[in-house]
């Protein structure tokens, strides 16, 4: 059975600060999204990381994907209170576009 | 433009009550999942379908039942033998991996 775990489930960080969410999963999966999620809100897409050695960028989020080591990683630049949100990463089983949750990283930027 | 419709926004149940969420989408993606998620957690599959007429259960799919007739319809039914149902639920679909999942804004079910 695929699980997803992301560490760490909560994070506080001030603003201007860099850190990094982590996502590991148990089977071999070589798709993985990212996705972040307001308070009372659905899921807006952030990254899809279709392969090892993935690398895409958006503002002050990185995302990449290191297949071989079942893990992706959600880099945060100079954190800004905007970022404050539930950032969800999930994978893919067996191409069957089945996605599997991780239990979600709640992240507060404090000014 | 495109996207995915979920109504209502928010639901109440009484007790031994059947209630059904609508998903409708417009953006002719052959598969379509719900999911649901609970305070705190992260989503878990209720079913999915990757085609008209036929679908599957998920990882929670005892309480809850679907039907796609149509590709652009998959209504879930919260059935009285779901004794847990508060919760948000979320429709989505995917037409390739490129993109990934598109969610719709969500139903959140309330038993009173």
């Amino acid at each position: 059975e695929l699980k997803v775990e992301q560490n760490p489930l909560f994070l506080s960080m001030q603003e201007g600060k860099n850190y990094t969410i982590y996502c590991n999963y148990s089977t071999t999966s070589d798709r993985l999204y990212w996705y972040r999620q307001d308070p009372g809100k659905s899921l807006e897409s952030l990254f899809v990381l279709l392969s090892n050695g993935a690398v895409k960028q958006e503002g002050r989020l990185m995302a990449s994907l290191d297949t071989k080591a079942r893990l992706s990683t959600l880099h945060i630049t100079a954190a800004v209170h905007d970022l404050s949100a539930t950032y969800f990463c999930a994978v893919d089983t067996s191409g069957t576009y089945k996605y599997i949750f991780g239990t979600g990283t709640r992240l507060k930027v404090l000014a | 433009d495109g996207g995915i419709t979920q109504s209502p926004k928010y639901l109440f149940r009484k007790e031994g009550q059947n209630v059904t969420l609508s998903c409708e989408q417009n953006l002719n993606h052959d598969a379509m999942y719900w999911y649901r998620q609970d305070p705190g957690q992260g989503l878990r599959l209720i079913y999915y379908s990757q085609i008209v007429n036929d679908f599957q259960k998920g990882d929670i799919a005892e309480g809850y039942s679907v039907s796609r007739e149509k590709k652009e319809s998959f209504p879930l039914t919260v059935t009285s033998a779901q004794k847990n149902p508060t919760a948000f639920y979320l429709c989505a679909s995917i037409g390739g991996q490129t993109y990934g999942y598109t969610f719709g804004s969500g139903t959140r079910l309330t038993v009173v």
